[in-house]
């Protein structure tokens, strides 16, 4: 069965600073896709940064990069220069290119303190 | 990028009647919609694929005949609880597939449901 894993329910960091965020997966396929949503209290999940399973550099959108290790099956996020609009749900997710189903990670509620 | 919007924003209802969701892909057409639900703190669960012109697909554990999924056209699909319960508040979120560089989902605002 196809699982992924988020180890920190909540974390809070210091504005400024960088944070990251653990996601781990399980899967036996080879070809997938990792992606990263913020959900804020509003409600909507926002697309932050999608990682190809056969992409050999990591993805990295604005202050938000994608620390990768396919070998550890870990797909990290990391949030530079945190900003007090960071304070959200961050759901990591898991898609394979023959289905359709998106995998979702347990979340982690993510403070940014000023 | 893609725009999904979804119609109601939230819905308060009596125990017993029946509500309609509308989910709309406004500027690309889907041919694929997923409906999520989603309780407080928890993650996204999927419970329907649903393909335009053809009936959806649902999860193990969707009762089929409580939640009806209709994808009427390439941008609209609509979820309709019937006889709601208190135990079906909860907070609905649709998405809509498109394919591209990225092939990925753009979710909707989502739907908060609240049965009395």
């Amino acid at each position: 069965a196809q699982k992924i894993t988020q180890t920190q329910p909540g974390m809070f960091v210091q504005e400024k600073e960088a944070v990251t965020l653990d996601c781990t997966y399980d899967t036996s396929d080879q070809s997938y896709g990792l992606f990263w949503y913020k959900q804020p209290s509003s409600g909507e999940m926002i697309f932050l940064i999608y990682q190809g399973s056969y992409d050999e550099q990591n993805a990295t959108e604005g202050r938000y990069s994608l620390n990768f290790q396919k070998a550890r099956k870990s797909a990290n996020l990391v949030i530079s220069a945190s900003q007090l609009g960071d304070s959200a749900m961050y759901f990591c997710a898991m898609r394979f290119l023959t289905g359709n189903q998106f995998y979702f990670g347990t979340g982690t509620s993510l403070t940014v303190i000023p | 990028g893609a725009v999904v919007s979804q119609h109601p924003s939230w819905v308060i209802c009596k125990s017993g009647t029946s509500v309609k969701i509308e989910c709309r892909s406004l500027d690309f057409q889907a041919t694929t919609m997923f409906w999520y639900r989603q309780f407080p703190k928890q993650s996204l669960m999927l419970m329907a694929t649903s393909n335009e012109g053809s009936k959806a697909t649902y999860e193990q554990g969707v009762e089929k005949d409580k939640f009806l999924i209709n994808h009427a056209s390439l941008t609209l699909s609509t979820l309709t609880v019937t006889s709601a319960h208190p135990e079906d508040s909860s907070f609905y979120i649709c998405s809509a597939r498109t394919s591209g560089r990225v092939d990925e989902q753009f979710f909707g605002p989502g739907t908060r449901l609240t049965v009395l």
